[in-house]
């Protein structure tokens, strides 16, 4: 059965700190991971990976995916109230199906 | 702008009743889903269409309906044999293709009365 797992579920942290979300997953026929931001309603996209090794970043946020161990950090450095969010880990398959979303791992950042 | 947009932001249900949730976008997106999200549970799928007249079951789509007349539109019924029906709604849309990420809708939140 296909899996999407993220760690943890829920972070609280002090601004200013730097964070680190993880997915692992476990699908057939990998394509890309996908991360997107949910602050109220609408997700927003962060990153697509598709590549071992390459670091995607933009601003404070980064990450990185390992193929040989299936799975996937979000780094966000420096963090600040604005950060406060659930961060959706997702994976897309070739079979053309849809994006197979992990639980999301709820942030807060305390002030 | 183009985008996604859904209508209600929120909806009420009375027991028995059959409601429908509206997803329009003007991206020219061939594929085109609805997601439900509960507390603590991610993103869950209900249906996906990859063309027009044409529509997929997802994971969780005992008590819902959809349809695809119209590129633009794919709305979803609830009908009354979801018994908990009580979620947050999330449409979703993206060119089929390699590479392409899934764009959303701001989510209809539905409640039973």
């Amino acid at each position: 059965e296909d899996k999407v797992v993220q760690s943890p579920l829920s972070l609280v942290v002090h601004e200013g700190d730097t964070v680190t979300l993880n997915c692992s997953y476990e699908v057939t026929n990998f394509r890309s991971l996908l991360w997107y931001k949910q602050e109220k309603k609408a997700p927003t996209f962060l990153f697509m990976l598709t590549s071992s090794g390459i670091e995607k970043k933009s601003g404070r946020l980064s990450s990185i995916l390992d193929k040989k161990e299936l799975f996937s950090i979000l780094n966000i450095t420096a963090t600040q109230t604005g950060d406060s969010a659930v961060y959706l880990c997702a994976v897309d398959q070739n079979s053309g199906y849809a994006l197979n979303f992990g639980k999301g791992t709820s942030l807060l950042v305390t002030p | 702008d183009g985008g996604i947009t859904q209508s209600p932001k929120y909806l009420f249900r009375k027991e028995g009743q059959n409601v429908t949730l509206s997803c329009e976008q003007n991206l020219n997106h061939d594929a085109m889903y609805w997601y439900r999200q509960d507390p603590g549970q991610g993103l869950r799928l209900i249906y996906y269409s990859q063309i027009v007249n044409d529509f997929q079951k997802g994971d969780i789509a005992e008590g819902y309906s959809v349809s695809r007349e119209k590129k633009e539109s794919f709305p979803l019924t609830v009908t009354s044999a979801q018994k908990n029906p009580t979620a947050f709604y999330l449409c979703a849309s993206r060119m089929t293709g390699i590479g392409e990420k899934l764009f959303f809708g701001s989510g209809t939140q539905l409640s039973v009365l």
